[in-house]
């Protein structure tokens, strides 16, 4: 079993559509939680950092994470063409130097 | 600001040849990163630097070998690849562990090939 699951995709939507992209991880000892977008041939555009639970909003984008169900999210609202990219989650911990363990990715289309 | 540069944006370099890979970040972060991406693939971890110095080295060949001359700069330097290694190569800079707020920042990227 991998330490992050995330489903690859592809994901395809409407343009204007609610987009819930999620992981799953294993290890509880994760206390920080991350959304990359990565267009192709480009590196990975941070979007969201949260530490250990709850939500957090920033314009389109909402980050959610339960620690107790070890399932972290992402929405987004109002999708746009150009957020067609592969959607990274990521998480890491102080006891582990903060590496980074990421998910596989998703693949997210928006249709317009 | 935001923004680890990295270059070149491109390499193709042959097997016999010696190259280098730069980064730059002047976010004040004194944890830097190496990773390497293969197509439809996450970053894997290559190297992590804490203050300057070599902390984590994930198993990787003797062929790649890091180095950070400063605070704001890494390189990695590239002899005798094989085609295999082609693929792109992400530094990212973050706050060190135990800081607050300490998400990692990669740069674009070098797409590098080997002939």
């Amino acid at each position: 079993q991998k330490e992050v699951e995330q489903d690859p995709g592809p994901l395809s939507v409407p343009e204007g559509a609610i987009v819930s992209l999620n992981c799953t991880y294993s290890n509880s000892a994760f206390q920080y939680f991350m959304w990359y977008r990565q267009y192709s041939r480009k590196g990975p555009e941070l979007l969201m950092y949260t530490y250990s639970s709850g939500n957090k909003e920033d314009g389109r984008f909402t980050a959610q994470v339960d620690k107790s169900s070890k399932y972290i999210s992402l929405f987004i609202r109002d999708s746009q063409p150009s957020d067609s990219a592969t959607y990274l989650c990521a998480m890491s911990a102080v006891q582990y130097g903060n590496k980074l363990v990421f998910g596989a990715g998703t693949i997210l289309r928006v249709k317009s | 600001d935001t923004e680890v540069t990295q270059t070149p944006k491109h390499l193709v370099m042959g097997m016999t040849n010696k190259k280098s890979l730069k980064c730059e970040q002047h976010m004040g972060h004194r944890a830097m990163y190496w990773y390497k991406q293969k197509a439809k693939k996450p970053p894997e971890l290559m190297f992590v630097y804490s203050y300057e110095k070599l902390s984590i080295n994930e198993s990787v060949p003797s062929r790649f070998s890091p180095e950070c001359p400063n605070s704001s700069l890494l390189n990695l330097h590239l002899h005798a690849l094989q085609p295999e290694d082609s693929a792109l190569y992400l530094c990212a800079s973050s706050r060190l562990p135990g800081q607050s707020n300490t998400e990692a920042f990669f740069g674009q990227g070098t797409r590098l090939t080997v002939v």
